[in-house]
Parts: C-alpha cells; sequence; structure tokens
C-alpha cells in the first residue's frame, strides 16, 4: 500500500513571496490533515479536511495560509505571503474513517526556509 | 489550551539497555498514539491505545495507557542502534474534533558516546 505522497521536499523562498505544497493522501482515506512543525516542536495541526469539507481550521493563519481539497482527494496548502517564521517542516497526514480510526500516517514532509 | 509534557527531552542509549519514556497531559484522553520519527522524515506511527489501562506491544516496543486517561508510557526493550531518533507521544481528548491529536515536544533518543 502506498503511502502519504508530498512535495516538494524541500523549497527555499523569500519573505513576501509564495509557495504551495501538495499532498496526496492514502488511496481510501477520507480524512486528511496539514501539520506544520517548527524545529525541536511537535507537528501542530492547521488544517483537517473531511473528504472536501473542512471540519477544523482553527489554528491555520487564514490571513496568508489557505488550504483546499478539491475531488476529496489531492490536497494544496498555499501561503501568500511568506514571513520568516513559517520557516518549517509542513506534513500532511491522511486517516481512515471508522469511529475508532483516530490512527494518523504521515507523509515525508516538505521543508520550507523562508530568508 | 490543551498541553502534552513529555519526558525526558532527551536521553542518551548504549546498545541492549531498556528505555522508558512517558507523556501526561492536563486533560482526560480517549486515545493515546505513539510516533517515531527520523531526521528529513515524517512521523511514523508505533503504537495505537485506545482505552484506559491498556498495554500493547509492537516488537520490542511497549505502550499503556494510564488508567487516569492523563498519561502514557512506552517502554523499549534491549535497544539497538536503529531505535536512535524523536519519539512523540499524541492524544486525543474527549469532546475534541474527530482525530484532533495534540503532540507532545517529543523524547530524543541518542546513541552513548
Amino acid at each position: 500500500e502506498a503511502g502519504v505522497a508530498q512535495s516538494p521536499r524541500y523549497k527555499i523562498i523569500e519573505k513576501r513571496q509564495s509557495v504551495a505544497f501538495w499532498c496526496n493522501p492514502i488511496s481510501g482515506h477520507a480524512t486528511l490533515y496539514w501539520y506544520q512543525q517548527i524545529l525541536g516542536q511537535g507537528p501542530k495541526l492547521l488544517i483537517q479536511f473531511q473528504n472536501n469539507g473542512v471540519v477544523d481550521d482553527s489554528q491555520l493563519p487564514k490571513d496568508r495560509f489557505s488550504a483546499e481539497r478539491l475531488k476529496g482527494v489531492d490536497s494544496t496548502l498555499k501561503i501568500q505571503p511568506a514571513k520568516l517564521e513559517d520557516s518549517a517542516v509542513y506534513l500532511c497526514a491522511s486517516g481512515g474513517t471508522s469511529s475508532w480510526a483516530y490512527e494518523q500516517y504521515f507523509g515525508p514532509g516538505t521543508r520550507l526556509t523562508v530568508t | 489550551g490543551q498541553q502534552l509534557n513529555q519526558s525526558p527531552q532527551s536521553m542518551f542509549i548504549q546498545e541492549g539497555e531498556d528505555v522508558s519514556m512517558n507523556c501526561t497531559s492536563s486533560s482526560i484522553f480517549n486515545t493515546w498514539l505513539w510516533y517515531k520519527q527520523d531526521p528529513g522524515e515524517g512521523p511514523v506511527l508505533l503504537i495505537a491505545l485506545y482505552k484506559a489501562g491498556e498495554l500493547t506491544s509492537n516488537g520490542r516496543l511497549t505502550a499503556q495507557f494510564g488508567i487516569t486517561r492523563k498519561d502514557s508510557f512506552l517502554n523499549i526493550s534491549a535497544s539497538i542502534p536503529s531505535d536512535v531518533g524523536i519519539y512523540f507521544c499524541a492524544g486525543r481528548s474527549y469532546g475534541g474534533s474527530q482525530g484532533n491529536l495534540i503532540f507532545g515536544k517529543g523524547t530524543k533518543l541518542s546513541v552513548k558516546p
């Protein structure tokens, strides 16, 4: 079974530029999550999708971050404009839909450096 | 907001030693998950716990869901060099958004010099 795919793996941009990350979840997984992981910290949830609807985006800085999951499969996360403090690893995870399926499976992440 | 306290922050292991780490929360959780993250990779799920008192093993790894529902423990027996990495606990509290996990700051395992 293929895992969660993410691209690109690395990205370097200047502040005030925009950037987009792509995620393809595990086949059949209805739930998709985007996390931000700052160096030395655990992942922090940015947004959760169930199929193509947003379940929780309470921690997403909506003035500069946006995410979509068209057709309920792939997802993109965008930052516009980027700030220095956005330098982090952006992780995508997916999970099943059964009532006990709180397990989340992560992709390799995209390491973003904002200069 | 909810916080998870994970300890120790870091530890050194010698091959063959047993390792223990734990996580405590300020609120009751109904799910505990343990992940391992290697440099440049995403976290990999090791063990999932769903019931208070539950004890689950995965090879040399054993994790327990604390009776108080506010803590969890992970033990690694007879450690080997590939156990090096960062271990994260993650929990989901009652009333939280479905699947909404809170992560600890991690325990970094390194090999003794």
